[in-house]
Formats: C-alpha cells, structure tokens, sequence
C-alpha cells in the first residue's frame, strides 16, 4: 500500500501564531483528510481535501482557521492559525485506499503544544 | 447518543485469555466496517475490515450483524503486544462519504 508522512512531527508553539503542516503520500490518492485527535480522546475529522478546489470542512471547524492546500493528488497541507493552547493536540492526515471497503490509512500525525 | 458506540474500558486481562470488544453503530445506511488498533502515541492502523460473513485474520476474529447494528472483535490467546486502543470505524454515505470513529476500547495485556 502507499506511503504517507508528515511533518513536522511535532512541534511547540507560542499562541497567536501559525504552523502548517504537510502531508505527502508516495502515490496518487483521490481522498485525503485531515483529523484532529485530542488527549484521550477518539479522532475528529476536520475537512476532507479536494484537490483543485476548496476543502469541505466539517461542523465546527471553518477555513480561516484550518486553511487547507491539496495542489495535486499526492500532497496537502494544514494550517493551524491564530493558535491557542486548546489547538494543542495531535493533527493527522489520511487517504482512502479506493478499494471496495474505502478503508483509510493515516499519517504518523503531528503533534502541537500551544504555550 | 454517539453514531458509533464502544465498550469504554480498560479492559485489563492475562496473556493467554480471550478477550471480546463490542461496537454499535446507529446509522443504518452505514457501509464498511473496520476495527483500527492504536498504540499509545502512534496513529491508527487498520487491524481488519469487518463483514456480514465475518472474518478470521490469525487470533482476531471480526463479526458484523447488520440486523442488530453490532459489531465484534474477538482476541484469542491475548499477547503483551496485543496492548492498545481498538477503535471501531463505520463509513457511511449519506449526505456525502463519511468516516465515523469510535471512542476506542484500551486493552492492557498483562503477564
């Protein structure tokens, strides 16, 4: 199966600024998503990247503040602006593997500290 | 309610016992099953899609009743390495393609 990295792997931040984080996949993929894990908590999808046109964003995250990038079908990035410590959590990418069950494979994720 | 529901846990068992997780989803128009395994700081990886038929992959057996809305995971002869969150995910296709993830079950396997 493909190939999928992030960076930067982790990373702290002061609040008020901005991270953007990459994901790369070693072949085209037509889905890639963007979630938001949380201490202890299950993932949330952020927004699903549509490459050539505007990210579909889920209830509750809108793009000033998630601004995503899907130039073309291998790559995508993330954007976390204007952070706060409750952006702080675990950012991970993921494609669908366009088989019959649409099984998704993720990123080893990127790990933010807002100070 | 939550869409897709888990046994919380944790599930704290022996190596070498059996040990069953159960998953509910509530949307019927769900599609495609899996259970996910993830280690403690690591992301999720796909363990094993989950069907009608059910289906064995070495120790884990995966089963799915579309009549109940229920889905399993059994672990037989639990090793240490068998520790981490099981999470149940359903993707459904309506109103657009989704991915619904559980909450996750934690599984310590100790000696």
């Amino acid at each position: 199966s493909a190939v999928i990295s992030q960076k930067p792997s982790r990373d702290i931040c002061q609040r008020g600024t901005s991270l953007t984080i990459q994901c790369q996949v070693d072949s085209q993929v037509t889905m890639m998503f963007w979630y938001r894990q949380q201490p202890g908590q299950s993932l949330t999808l952020i927004a699903t990247a549509n490459q050539g046109s505007e990210a579909t964003y889920e209830s509750g995250f809108v793009i000033d503040k998630f601004p995503i990038s899907r130039p073309n079908l291998t790559f995508s990035t993330l954007t976390v602006s204007n952070m706060s410590p409750e952006d702080s959590s675990i950012y991970l990418c993921s494609f669908e593997a366009g088989g019959l069950d649409n099984e998704q494979f993720f990123g080893p994720g990127t790990r933010l500290t807002v100070l | 309610r939550k869409e897709v529901e888990q046994d919380p846990g944790p599930f704290n068992v022996p190596e070498g016992a059996t040990v069953a997780f159960n998953c509910t989803y509530s949307n019927s128009a769900s599609q495609s099953f899996f259970w996910y395994r993830q280690d403690c700081r690591k992301e999720p990886k796909l363990l094993m899609s989950v069907y009608s038929s059910g289906n064995e992959d070495g120790r884990f057996t995966a089963q799915l009743n579309r009549a109940s809305q229920y889905i399993s995971l059994l672990i037989r002869d639990s090793k240490l390495s068998d520790s981490a969150t099981y999470l149940c995910v359903v993707n459904r296709n309506t109103g657009g393609f989704k991915t619904i993830f559980g909450a996750g079950t934690r599984l310590f396997v100790k000696a």
